[in-house]
């Protein structure tokens, strides 16, 4: 069974960086059917997507963040991971970790269990 | 790219059905036939309830279906369950421009 796991600090300084990492196990992030994405909700919001890789490092994302987010892929280590610079209150959301289903974009079928990051000084 | 448009809220009894719209334009849910849909609990993470407008992944009851017409897409819940009761969510692939995943806003599921 696949299972995804999202890792990294819970509280962020305005202005600074935050920084995830999705560890995914049960299955191969190196699958050539899947992209691997990462969604957020701010509290009592809804869903927005973030951005997404492909294992061979091929990058995609949310236009209303580009400029700010990077998301990498380390495959030796099963990992994929989120960048997202210059932080403010705005960015404070619970952060998921997704498998993405190629060609059929809109397909998140597994997901982290989520982490809640909070940008405040 | 705006997010999809849902109402905010819809509500039934037990065993009644209800829909969802969600619109968009022909950049996304009316250009692709790549429009999912979600259900979430609060404090969990979104399930995958139906995938490339009406196709339900392994395990969804079959209660749940979904419908594409023109830019608007539609999820349908019959034989209404107390534990139905869930925000929903519509994603739509967008790449007519760029690669882009779009989402609605999300609606609120009573059930009375």
């Amino acid at each position: 069974q696949l299972q995804l796991q999202e890792s990294g600090a819970g509280l962020v300084k305005p202005s600074e960086s935050l920084s995830l990492t999705c560890t995914v196990s049960g299955g191969s992030i190196s699958s050539s059917n899947f992209y691997w994405g990462w969604i957020r909700q701010p509290p009592g919001k809804g869903l927005e997507w973030i951005g997404s890789v492909y294992y061979s490092g091929t990058t995609y994302y949310n236009p209303s963040l580009k400029g700010r987010v990077t998301v990498s892929v380390d495959t030796s280590k099963n990992q994929f991971s989120l960048d997202l610079t210059s932080v403010t209150a705005a960015d404070t959301a619970v952060y998921y970790c997704a498998r993405q289903m190629g060609v059929s974009y809109s397909i998140f079928d597994y997901w982290g269990q989520g982490t809640l990051v909070t940008v405040s000084s | 790219q705006s997010a999809l448009t849902q109402p905010r809220s819809v509500s039934g009894s037990p065993g009644q059905s209800v829909t969802i719209s969600c619109t968009g334009t022909s950049n996304d849910v009316g250009g692709y036939e790549y429009v999912s849909w979600y259900q979430q609990h609060p404090g969990t993470a979104p399930k995958l309830l139906i995938s490339d407008v009406s196709q339900r992944p392994s395990g969804v009851p079959d209660r749940f279906s979904g419908s594409k017409s023109g830019n608007t897409a539609s999820l349908t819940i019959s034989g209404l369950q107390a534990e139905d009761e869930a925000d929903y969510y519509c994603c739509s692939y967008a790449g007519f421009y760029t690669f882009e995943v779009i989402f609605g806003g999300g609606t609120k599921l009573t059930v009375l």
